[in-house]
């Protein structure tokens, strides 16, 4: 019972590079989201997505860029790594709207680092 | 714009007593509250939930109050194990809109 997987686990990448967190699902959820979390702060959403096809922008989204093409699937793409964007990326995934009462089912997290 | 705050960032208590984490927001729109419960190198683990429209939810040891006229709510453990140490993130959605938002987190230590 795999749930959320993310992958890779750690990483790291130099200013201006490019690179896709890859984010899958077994569960045969419709929603699913991105989040990134900094130190001293929440969770904050970068993008989410309603079901195949059909993605849009959370609290935080420059820099990223999505797309839904199955539903098991929602990479989440750095255009030009910057320093502002180490952290550490969750992905998420709900029958319901993330902000809704169904709870959301995270994969374990990718921790990036751009130097 | 934290609409969500976790003001205590660790709580430390001994094993068998109450453990109370708390939360506060700003938005008076929230519909919908969310606990979660994050070990070290995992992702966030849903716990505990309640409506608006409710004061209570209990689940076992676990109870959340809410006050919205003070725009508070708080997680009761009761009695706290040592397995509960972990880091609490309160969240709150609204169900006309696809943001949820977090609190900061609160770690809670708890010795045997």
């Amino acid at each position: 019972n795999a749930g959320v997987t993310q992958t890779p686990k750690f990483q790291v990448l130099k200013t201006g590079q490019s690179m896709t967190l890859q984010c899958a699902q077994d569960m045969n959820h419709e929603y699913m989201s991105w989040y990134r979390q900094d130190p001293g702060m929440g969770l904050r959403l970068i993008h989410y997505s309603v079901g195949a096809g059909i993605t849009d922008q959370g609290e935080v989204p420059n820099g990223y860029n999505v797309s839904r093409s199955t539903t098991e699937d929602f990479p989440l793409r750095l255009l030009s790594a910057a320093p502002s964007q180490t952290s550490v990326y969750f992905c998420a995934s709900s029958y319901s709207r993330p902000g809704g009462n169904q709870p959301q089912h995270f994969g374990d997290g990718t921790r990036l680092s751009i130097l | 714009d934290q609409q969500v705050k976790q003001n205590s960032p660790s709580l430390s208590v001994q094993e068998g007593r109450i453990s109370i984490l708390n939360c506060d927001y700003t938005n008076s729109m929230f519909d919908y509250f969310l606990w979660y419960k994050k070990y070290p190198a995992e992702g966030p683990t849903f716990l505990i939930s309640i409506s608006s429209i409710k004061d209570k939810n209990e689940d076992g040891r676990f109870t959340v109050f809410l006050n919205k006229s003070a725009k508070h709510l708080s997680l009761h453990i009761v009695p706290s194990q040592p397995g509960d140490s972990a880091v609490y993130f309160c969240a709150a959605g609204s169900y006309n809109n696809n943001d949820m938002r977090f609190g900061a987190g609160t770690r809670l230590t708890v010795k045997p």
